[in-house]
């Protein structure tokens, strides 16, 4: 049972446009999301999460949204760059019912970004 | 600093050979993860430990074993390897575990099982 859904393996977007990476989760018990990212051969590394109590954060380029009454949050990058091309991948944890901090990682989506 | 160190970063094992992944943070974390990924597929939670000398399973971890008997080391033992125990490895750091903090990630070990 996928508790975390990325349904779009693989993006290409242009440079310099927007990119949109979707995510679904089916626990109503996860209040905390994040994202990574992954570079071939390295380990992910952080990029923006969001708390359930916001529907909105914003890092430069990154802008996290999410719809709780959805179940879904999504990653927008303006403007898009090739050094932006990697695999995404979307986590959720349920913070509340402990502290353990464990992830639940989606499938990922492979980003490309065309110069 | 070098954050969260993995080794080897890739092994060939016979099926039934055994091996332990290693694992080591210098940042003062108490809570480390192992996670493996498969071929397009998440990273899933196989072990962690909130800090020396406790450890608890995660949703995958039937074929291996952990030990934590210092704050920065966190090694990942398999004792019989098989087939499926062919993944990329992950080891992850965080501070205590609490209020979502970050997972600092190491490079990973690519395991081949033959």
């Amino acid at each position: 049972d996928q508790q975390v859904k990325q349904n779009s393996p693989s993006l290409s977007v242009q440079e310099g446009r927007i990119s949109i990476l979707n995510c679904d989760y089916t626990n109503s018990m996860f209040d905390y999301f994040l994202w990574y990212k992954k570079y071939p051969a390295e380990g992910p590394t952080f990029l923006i999460s969001i708390s359930s109590i916001k529907d909105k954060n914003e890092d430069g380029r990154f802008t996290v949204f999410l719809n709780k009454s959805a179940k879904h949050l999504s990653l927008h990058i303006v403007p898009s760059q090739p050094g932006d091309s990697a695999v995404y991948f979307c986590a959720a944890s349920a913070l509340s019912g402990g502290a353990t901090n464990k992830l639940i990682f989606g499938t990922g989506t492979l980003l490309a970004v065309q110069p | 600093n070098a954050g969260v160190t993995q080794t080897p970063k890739f092994r060939i094992l016979k099926i039934g050979q055994s091996m332990t992944l290693q694992c080591t943070q210098d940042m003062n974390h108490n809570y480390m993860y192992w996670y493996r990924q498969d071929p397009g597929m998440g990273l899933k939670l196989i072990y962690y430990s909130v800090g020396a000398g406790i450890t608890d399973k995660g949703e995958v971890p039937n074929g291996y074993n952990v030990s934590r008997s210092t704050t920065e080391d966190f090694p990942l033992r398999l004792e019989l390897a098989a087939p499926s125990q062919t993944s990329v490895y992950f080891c992850a750091s965080t501070p205590s575990g609490t209020g979502g903090e970050t997972q600092y990630f190491g490079p990973g070990t690519r395991l081949l099982v033959l």
